[in-house]
């Protein structure tokens, strides 16, 4: 099972918008493309996930490449409980395949 | 319903004991799986059930380790003979077979083992 590619890490300001890169070169047509994240001394919890369109919820926004090879999840106003590790995660079947994720680091 | 829930949180042992974990899923999740995490790594898919059927096991889940899930509600993930390297977190999550959720895994807190 092919992993994704991200970050190691991130920074940003609060109130700013944050675009967390993930790159997915091998994906295949009927691969959705999951995000999670994780808190501190927590589960991974659901963010958004998405096949071809861009997608929108009240978390994050989710931009996929015209080609599928790449795609960003957009925090659109970053707050410090948005401090976690980012999974970009491909799902073919039912397990969810977890890289390292990008760990985003939020500044007051 | 409060979520998925996992007992013990935290499981000390000594090598060569047994050990055992129970998840609780969300209520009329039909599918339960298991994960394993060990520090500064993402999650390693262990095992999932659709209600008490076992349909998939990671190649990690070695002959120690054996899930059960009797009658498609609670599960359990048994580890015998414990090592060292058996020490991580172990993450259940449930989902939904349809609905609006059905995309979603929903993940409990996780139990924390450590073999000494």
């Amino acid at each position: 099972d092919a992993k994704t590619t991200q970050p190691n890490s991130m920074e940003s300001n609060e109130e700013e918008p944050v675009h967390l890169p993930c790159n997915h070169s091998t994906i295949s047509g009927t691969d959705y493309i999951h995000w999670y994240r994780q808190l501190p001394s927590q589960g991974p919890e659901y963010v958004i996930h998405g096949l071809t369109s861009n997608v929108n919820n009240r978390m994050a926004s989710l931009a996929i490449a015209e080609d599928r090879k790449s795609s960003t999840l957009i925090l659109h106003r970053a707050t410090l409980r948005d401090a976690a590790v980012y999974y970009c995660i491909r799902k073919g079947a039912q397990k969810l395949v977890f890289g390292q994720g990008t760990r985003l680091t939020i500044n007051p | 319903d409060t979520g998925v829930s996992q007992n013990p949180r935290h499981k000390i042992t000594k090598r060569g004991q047994n050990v055992t974990f129970r998840c609780d899923p969300i209520s009329e999740h039909n599918r339960l799986y298991w994960y394993r995490q060990t520090l500064g790594q993402g999650p390693e898919f262990l095992t999932y059930f659709q209600n008490e059927a076992q349909l998939e096991k990671s190649r990690l889940l070695s002959d120690r380790f054996s899930a059960e899930r009797p009658k498609g509600s609670f599960s359990t993930l048994e580890i015998q003979r414990t090592e060292q390297g058996d020490s991580a977190m172990y993450l259940c999550a449930s989902s939904p077979l349809s609905g609006s959720s059905y995309n979603e895994q929903f993940f409990g807190p996780g139990t924390r083992l450590t073999v000494l």
